[in-house]
């Protein structure tokens, strides 16, 4: 079980179009997802945590109107990155915390390696 | 601010040689320590955990004891094998909340 999925797993795109990138539990219900960003051998650097039915919270320094969150139900979110650059070109990662478990464990999904040319 | 620091890879072992990873990190108030695995190809699996000051979270051999008066969670293996190679995350997470703080990872490779 606490099985998270994405997709796609890999994306290029032009700069100046948007991308959607899928997180799913798929075997439990998540409350809480949690979007990271990971750049060549370095750390997952958290952008967002996204409750289920609510506004995401953003970390300082990403941008809202950049990295658009939706967690619609409890076992989706949604990252769409808007006018894509190529700046944007990094590893995202999502994860998920059952609901209401004790514990803080989170469940990652395999990451989308996004290419922005 | 909360942050984690972890050594820096690549660490090349011998099958069955003993491997510790060091990990501090400097946090306000407790926070609760985990170390994290990433094979390739695949997601972050949670490796172990510790909550509290001296706790030992233990798992497939590898164990990592909560120093409070070292702020250090370092990871430990007394026998690494081959499918022990992988990339170890050490993270934390403030009390109360959920967000996790990762260190940069650490590759370890393992020869037979």
């Amino acid at each position: 079980g606490a099985v998270v999925s994405q997709h796609p797993s890999r994306v290029i795109c032009k700069s100046g179009t948007s991308v959607k990138i899928e997180c799913r539990s798929l075997d439990f219900q998540a409350t809480t997802m949690f979007w990271y960003r990971q750049f060549p051998k370095q750390s997952l650097m958290l952008m967002a945590t996204s409750n289920e039915g609510s506004k995401a919270t953003y970390e300082q320094g990403v941008e809202k109107d950049k990295f658009l969150i939706n967690h619609a139900s409890l076992t989706l979110s949604t990252l769409t990155v808007t006018s894509a650059h190529p700046e944007d070109s990094s590893f995202y990662i999502c994860s998920a915390s059952r609901a209401r478990e004790l514990g803080n464990e989170q469940f990652f999904g395999p990451g989308t390696r996004l290419t922005v040319l | 601010g909360n942050s984690v620091t972890q050594m820096e890879g690549p660490v090349t072992l011998s099958e069955e040689a003993f491997l510790t990873i060091n990990c501090t990190y400097t946090a306000t108030g407790y926070p609760s320590l985990f170390w994290y695995v990433q094979y390739p190809g695949e997601g972050l699996q949670l490796l172990l955990k510790a909550t509290k000051a001296d706790d030992k979270g233990s798992n497939k051999g590898f164990e990592a004891t909560y120093r409070k008066e070292t702020t250090s969670f370092h990871l430990e293996k007394g026998s690494v094998q081959v499918s022990d190679s992988a990339v170890y995350f050490c993270a934390q997470s403030p009390a109360g909340r959920r967000a996790l703080t990762f260190g940069s990872g650490t590759r370890l490779q393992v020869q037979p």
